[in-house]
């Protein structure tokens, strides 16, 4: 059964850190590992996506890379911003294939960015 | 293109009643996904839909159930109502084109008292 862990649960910062988020998996045959962002009471924003032959995704000042082998994921944010304080969860989907909806998600690392 | 919309947004009932939540997926994305979200569980998930059949489906009670349309819009239901039913009920949308990247709706707000 596949586990999903993220470390911190919590993260302070002041304005302009550059930050790293940490996610690890058990079963490391994934097929994609997916990244989001939720605010309080809100949907799920995808951030990046980053299948399993990739190592890395950027988008703006996020970047996710990812290592199969040692089932982690790491998600880096340069120069935060107040805007980005919000939960970061990651997810991957279902092992065989046949069902990429059913994903299963870490608990979660609540940002703060204070200015 | 239009996100992934869900109908109501908010919504009480009470103990003992059922309700119905509503997903329109993005257009031309076949497969809906549903997804409760409680503090204490987080996200667990409930149950996949791919053109019309159901492919996955979570651990929860029969009281839980879905169906998806042939536009893919799809709804779920929940029978018998209990207080521990509340919680942000989220679906997702894709299309099998190979990435697989699933987009998320606003979720609904159900409290059940």
């Amino acid at each position: 059964k596949q586990e999903v862990t993220q470390i911190p649960a919590a993260l302070s910062v002041p304005e302009g850190e550059n930050l790293v988020l940490n996610c690890s998996f058990t079963d490391s045959a994934i097929y994609n590992l997916q990244w989001f962002r939720q605010d309080p009471g809100k949907g799920l924003t995808s951030l990046l996506l980053i299948q399993s032959s990739q190592r890395e995704q950027t988008s703006g000042r996020l970047n996710a890379s990812l290592d199969k082998s040692s089932g982690r994921s790491t998600l880096y944010i340069a120069a935060s911003q107040p805007g980005d304080s919000a939960t970061y969860l990651c997810a991957v989907p279902l092992r065989g294939g046949t069902s990429y909806g059913k994903l299963t998600f870490g608990q979660g690392t609540i940002l703060t960015v204070h200015p | 293109k239009a996100g992934v919309t869900q109908t109501p947004r908010y919504l009480i009932k009470t103990r003992g009643q059922q309700v119905t939540l509503s997903c329109s997926p993005i257009s031309g994305h076949r497969s809906v996904s549903w997804y409760q979200q409680t503090p204490g569980q987080g996200l667990q998930f409930l149950f996949e839909y791919f053109s019309e059949t159901q492919r996955n489906k979570g651990n929860f009670p029969g009281r839980f159930s879905g169906r998806q349309f042939s536009n893919s819009r799809s709804e779920m239901n929940v029978s018998t109502l209990e207080l521990g039913d509340s919680a942000l009920y989220l679906c997702a949308s894709s299309w099998t084109s190979g990435s697989f990247e699933q987009y998320f709706g606003p979720g609904t707000r159900l409290t059940v008292t």
